[in-house]
């Protein structure tokens, strides 16, 4: 149990475009998900904390403008990179939280973002 | 705001011996879970081994186990019989009470044949 799917798990695009990424929480309910954006070589750095039917919350630093989430049911949350450019170009992980409160966060398998 | 430290950028060691991650944090909160994941070249995150803050016996998954250090904060993850498939990149994690995970910068590990 406790899978969490991403989709798609690569995708190209070209500069300007928007993308949407997809976050599943497949056999149980997330009140929570997270995103995250990894670098090569890098760590994870949380990007903003999505909560179903509200607003999601950023971390400083991330233009919520630019990387819109929408958390519309307890097993979806969406990441969509608008107007996309070169340096928006990464692996993007989505984690949820199970309900009820768990200690854990189970991690989607990541989406890779490249921008040309 | 937590921080959490991985000083050692770069390990290696020999199949079958034991080798020690080490990381460190900065906390005010008294209650607080801390986490080792492993990340393969697939990039999946994988849960490795849990500490709730609030328990002084050290967290054991067979051959992973913790030596959490309260009052120093610190937190190693020992790898015993190391194998093959432990060769990944290891993060050391903490959870407060906002549910958000700080990563530290992670340690590679290598696995020597």
């Amino acid at each position: 149990g406790a899978v969490v799917s991403q989709h798609p798990s690569w995708v190209i695009c070209k500069s300007g475009t928007s993308v949407k990424i997809e976050c599943r929480s497949l056999d149980f309910q997330a009140t929570t998900m997270f995103w995250y954006r990894q670098f090569p070589k890098q760590s994870l750095m949380l990007m903003a904390t999505s909560n179903e039917g509200s607003k999601a919350t950023y971390e400083q630093g991330v233009e919520k403008d630019k990387f819109l989430i929408n958390h519309a049911s307890l097993t979806l949350s969406t990441l969509t990179v608008t107007s996309a450019h070169p340096e928006d170009s990464s692996f993007y992980i989505c984690s949820a939280h199970r309900v009820p409160s768990s200690y854990e966060q189970y991690f989607g398998p990541g989406t890779r973002l490249t921008v040309t | 705001a937590q921080t959490v430290t991985q000083s050692q950028p770069e390990m290696s060691v020999q199949e079958a011996e034991t080798v020690t991650l080490s990381c460190t944090y900065d906390t005010s909160e008294s209650d607080y879970y801390l986490f080792w994941y492993k990340q393969p070249p697939s990039r999946q995150m994988i849960l490795v081994i849990r500490q709730e803050a609030y328990k002084q016996q050290n967290a054991t998954e067979n051959r992973f186990s913790v030596n959490f250090q309260k009052a120093a904060k610190s937190f190693s993850l020992k790898i015993s019989d190391s194998q093959l498939g432990d060769a990944a990149m290891y993060f050391c994690a903490y959870r407060g009470s906002n549910y958000k995970l700080t990563f530290g910068k992670g340690t590679l590990l290598t696995v020597n044949p």
